[in-house]
């Protein structure tokens, strides 16, 4: 059983829908990470988030520590907002290693 | 821009042939790290170093080796490629003890081995 899963593994919405995109994880962790992928591009950090709420333009991450669960929220979707977003724990530890979901693949259509 | 580079961005290996990726990062981070990416999987650690002149292995360390011999650096080589290590291969790099936590991801390198 993978240690971070995340669902659903593919979103489809139609522009302006609010979207949820969840993750729960099994160990403890010190920190949870939310990033984004374009289809055949990089990897960008959204959020870290260790306990509480994040908000950033559009975007919104929650942590629910006891509950091992995160989920990751965007308002008013846009097409560009399309990508693979994905969950990455940190263990405790000094070398700050994630573990990865699998990726939550959203489309957003006009 | 001040980030993290990967050099190939593409390459086409035949079976048996070796091949070094280049990672370089102009943040002064003391953290580098790299990730595999396949189909149906979360990216998965090779191997990653906490500093200059040291490395470690991670979740799929196997056919590869790596080098730190300068902070900004960290190099991934593959002695012999096989088919199995066709694969999408992310450098990454963190900043030691920072609170906001923030990793830089390079922009990935697609390798085929054929």
């Amino acid at each position: 059983k993978n240690e971070v899963e995340q669902s659903p593994q593919n979103l489809t919405a139609q522009e302006g829908e609010f979207i949820t995109i969840n993750c729960s994880y099994s160990v403890g962790i010190s920190a949870l990470h939310w990033l984004q992928q374009h289809p055949g591009g990089g990897i960008v950090s959204l959020f870290m988030l260790s306990s509480g709420k994040k908000k950033h333009g559009r975007l919104i991450a929650t942590i629910n520590i006891q509950e091992k669960h995160s989920s990751l929220h965007i308002t008013a979707s846009h097409p560009r907002d399309s990508a693979v977003y994905i969950c990455a724990v940190r263990s405790g530890g000094s070398n700050y290693k994630l573990t990865f979901g699998k990726g939550t693949l959203l489309t957003v259509n006009p | 821009n001040a980030g993290v580079t990967q050099t190939p961005k593409f390459r086409v290996l035949k079976t048996g042939q070796s091949m070094t990726l280049l990672c370089a990062q102009d943040m002064n981070h003391e953290y580098m790290y790299w990730y595999r990416q396949d189909p149906g999987m979360g990216l998965r650690l090779i191997h990653y170093s906490v500093g200059e002149g040291t490395t470690a292995k991670g979740e799929v360390p196997d056919g590869y080796n790596v080098s730190r011999l300068k902070k900004q650096n960290f190099l991934l080589g593959l002695e012999s490629a096989a088919p199995s290590q066709t694969s999408v291969y992310f450098c990454a790099s963190r900043e030691q003890g920072a609170l906001h936590g923030g990793y830089t991801f390079g922009s990935g390198t697609r390798l085929t081995v054929v």
